[in-house]
């Protein structure tokens, strides 16, 4: 249980185009998500935290406009890099945090594979 | 949350217990320690998370010393595929926090 996805694995797209991350808790249901970025070779950074059914919240540093997030249900969760450029090439990570149900642990976030985003 | 210190890195022989150090000394009474890893390019992965109490699971045992300001995780035979970054996490139970990682420990099994 616990399982989360991502999709796509890796995106390759030319500066100036928008890309979608979607960010999908398989067999339990999440009320909180929340986004990270690693650039090589340095730790995890928190970009936001998706709440079900309301805005996200930022972290300091992180253009909103540019970063749009989408928590519509309780299992998908998703990121949109607008007008995307060579500096926002990065690893991008979403987590769900457990609800107790499915092998879920409470308040314990499982984390998706991964999306390598890699701007022409 | 509390600030955690980490070796940079370890190495560990295949097949030998991997004990990793975690210092938390202004940890506070209601924060647990989670331990996650991250294989290279694959999201972090939870381990285990404990209290005050050491815990054991199928992957690893997290012991956590009396004071609680450092607790240790051990990979009881590691293998290969152990070789990863850990990361111990100080955090507030059921505050809905996200995590916050710090740079963690590089531990490399070698045959």
């Amino acid at each position: 249980g616990a399982v989360v996805s991502q999709h796509p694995s890796r995106v390759i797209c030319k500066s100036g185009t928008s890309v979608k991350i979607e960010c999908r808790s398989l067999d339990f249901q999440a009320t909180t998500m929340f986004w990270y970025r690693q650039f090589p070779k340095k730790s995890l950074m928190l970009m936001a935290t998706s709440n079900e059914g309301s805005k996200a919240t930022y972290e300091q540093g992180v253009e909103k406009d540019k970063f749009l997030i989408n928590h519509a249900s309780l299992t998908l969760s998703t990121l949109t890099v607008t007008s995307a450029h060579p500096e926002d090439s990065s690893f991008y990570i979403c987590s769900a945090r457990g609800s107790g149900t499915s092998g879920s642990v409470v308040d314990t976030q499982y984390f998706g594979p991964g999306t390598r985003l890699t701007v022409l | 949350d509390a600030k955690t210190t980490q070796p940079p890195s370890m190495d560990c022989a295949e097949g030998r217990a991997a004990n990793l150090p975690c210092n938390h000394s202004t940890i506070s009474g209601n924060e647990y320690v989670y331990w996650y890893r991250q294989i290279h390019s694959q999201g972090p992965q939870y381990i285990i998370h404990g209290l005050k109490n050491n815990e054991t699971n199928e992957m690893a045992s997290l012991i956590i010393t009396e004071d609680r300001k450092s607790s240790t995780l051990i990979l009881p035979h590691a293998t290969l595929r152990d070789t990863a970054v850990y990361y111990c996490i100080v955090r507030v139970a059921n505050s809905g926090y996200a995590l916050n990682f710090g740079k963690g420990t590089s531990l490399l099994v070698t045959p």
